[in-house]
């Protein structure tokens, strides 16, 4: 099956620890972005890539981190200069205009 | 970035009694998404409209682009309790969408 896998569901971190989220497609998708999602708020945009090995910042970057060494994969860095971690981290992809979403991260730092 | 108003931010129906969220914006818009998500769930595509004063349908939902092509509204006809959940629309080139807040749908029987 095609789709969009984002692992663990679940992570909790300690604070000052830097985290990695993981976000893999086999949609064969071009663009891939990643969001952060806080209770009863919109999506807002931390980074997308366009094509391997070159992404670019979104509305609130500060703080985090990413690569894109291979097309099916997109890993977000959360650093412990991010002021405010805890929320809900989306991955997506997207080949024309539609985006598609992975499960998404919930992420609790304590 | 361009930016977009969502109202309501919450409303609560009965079962079969209508919604309908409004998505403004004050700048003319190329084209506007539509993205349910489904409490705990993630954003998931329902809809492009791209002309003016398009209208498109799916079921019990209804899309419209305003003429100006500056607002859009999702109504939805006889809620049920499966259209419970979060409403967003989003607006942007492909390379790069801003979402609006979101209306939050709740349905009781």
């Amino acid at each position: 099956d095609g789709g969009i896998t984002q692992s663990p569901k679940y992570l909790f971190r300690k604070e000052g620890q830097n985290v990695t989220l993981s976000c893999e497609q086999n949609l064969n998708h071009d663009a891939m972005y990643w969001y952060r999602q806080d209770p009863g708020q919109g999506l807002r945009l931390i980074y997308y890539s366009q094509i391997v090995n070159d992404f670019q910042k979104g509305d609130i970057a500060e703080g985090y981190s990413v690569s894109r060494e291979k097309k099916e994969s997109f890993p977000l860095t959360v650093t412990s200069a991010q002021k405010n971690p805890t929320a809900f981290y989306l991955c997506a992809s997207s080949l024309y205009n539609e985006q598609f979403f992975g499960p998404g991260t919930r992420l609790t730092v304590l | 970035g361009q930016q977009v108003m969502q109202i309501p931010q919450y409303q609560h129906v009965q079962e079969g009694e209508d919604f309908t969220t409004y998505c403004n914006s004050s700048t003319t818009l190329s084209n506007i998404q539509w993205y349910k998500q489904r409490p705990g769930g993630h954003p998931v595509f329902l809809i492009q409209l791209v002309k003016s004063g398009e209208v498109k349908k799916q079921k019990r939902l209804t899309f419209q682009f305003g003429e100006a092509k500056k607002n859009s509204s999702l109504h939805i006809t006889a809620t049920q309790t499966t259209d419970v959940g979060t409403y967003f629309c989003a607006v942007g080139t492909a390379s790069k969408l801003t979402f609006g807040t979101g209306t939050r749908l709740q349905v009781t029987l």
